[in-house]
């Protein structure tokens, strides 16, 4: 069974610093990974998809970056805002369709 | 609406109660999927559907769970005689296709007493 762990559990930065946000699994044999978004009590919003065939993806100060042979991923935000405080989640699919999750990284970014 | 739309949002019922959690995926997305997620964890896969089959259910966790979506639009994730234990947030996501971005609900939170 696939086992997806994000370390840390939480994490507190000052504006303008750079989040760097880790995930590891346990079977590198994956389809995709995503990285999601998610506000209290609220859904989850997809912010970048990596298919098993790529290194890494990029959208605005989102970028990350995928080593299937580690069973690595890194979500990196540059120059944090307020704003991004939320609960990102690492997600891997081992076939077209079931995604396993990791239990997240709650981000507080201080103004 | 263009978003995936779920009701009840919350939800409280007694323990023994059945209970039926609603999904509208987003116009013409074949795929749809309900997933649980327990305070401070992440989700958990519960079911996976195609148009109007459903081609996984292994993660419902017993026999009291049961989903359906009849005409391939709508779902519904019914639960018989609810415990304690199945107290949680009930996210339903549906994609274009497979392997693309997943847009999810903002959830039906059911709170059994």
């Amino acid at each position: 069974k696939q086992e997806v762990t994000q370390i840390p559990a939480a994490l507190s930065v000052p504006e303008g610093e750079n989040l760097v946000l880790n995930c590891s699994f346990t079977d590198s044999a994956i389809y995709n990974l995503q990285w999601f978004r998610q506000d209290p009590g609220k859904g989850l919003t997809s912010l970048l998809l990596i298919q098993s065939s790529q290194r890494e993806q990029t959208s605005g100060r989102l970028n990350a970056s995928l080593d299937k042979s580690s069973g690595r991923s890194t979500l990196y935000i540059a120059a944090s805002q307020p704003g991004d405080s939320a609960t990102y989640l690492c997600a891997v699919s081992s076939n077209d369709y079931k995604l396993s999750f990791g239990a997240g990284t709650t981000v507080t970014v201080r103004a | 609406g263009a978003g995936v739309s779920q009701s009840p949002r919350y939800k409280v019922a007694k323990r023994g109660q059945d209970v039926a959690l609603r999904c509208d995926p987003i116009s013409g997305h074949v795929s749809l999927f309900w997933y649980q997620q327990a305070l401070g964890q992440g989700p958990e896969f519960l079911t996976y559907f195609q148009n109007e089959a459903q081609l996984d259910k292994s993660g419902l966790p017993s026999d009291r769970f049961f989903a359906e979506r009849p005409e391939g639009s709508v779902s519904t994730l019914k639960i018989q005689r609810t415990q304690q234990e199945d107290s949680a947030v009930y996210l339903c996501a549906s994609s274009r296709n497979l392997m693309v971005e997943l847009f999810f609900g903002e959830g039906s939170r059911l709170t059994v007493l």
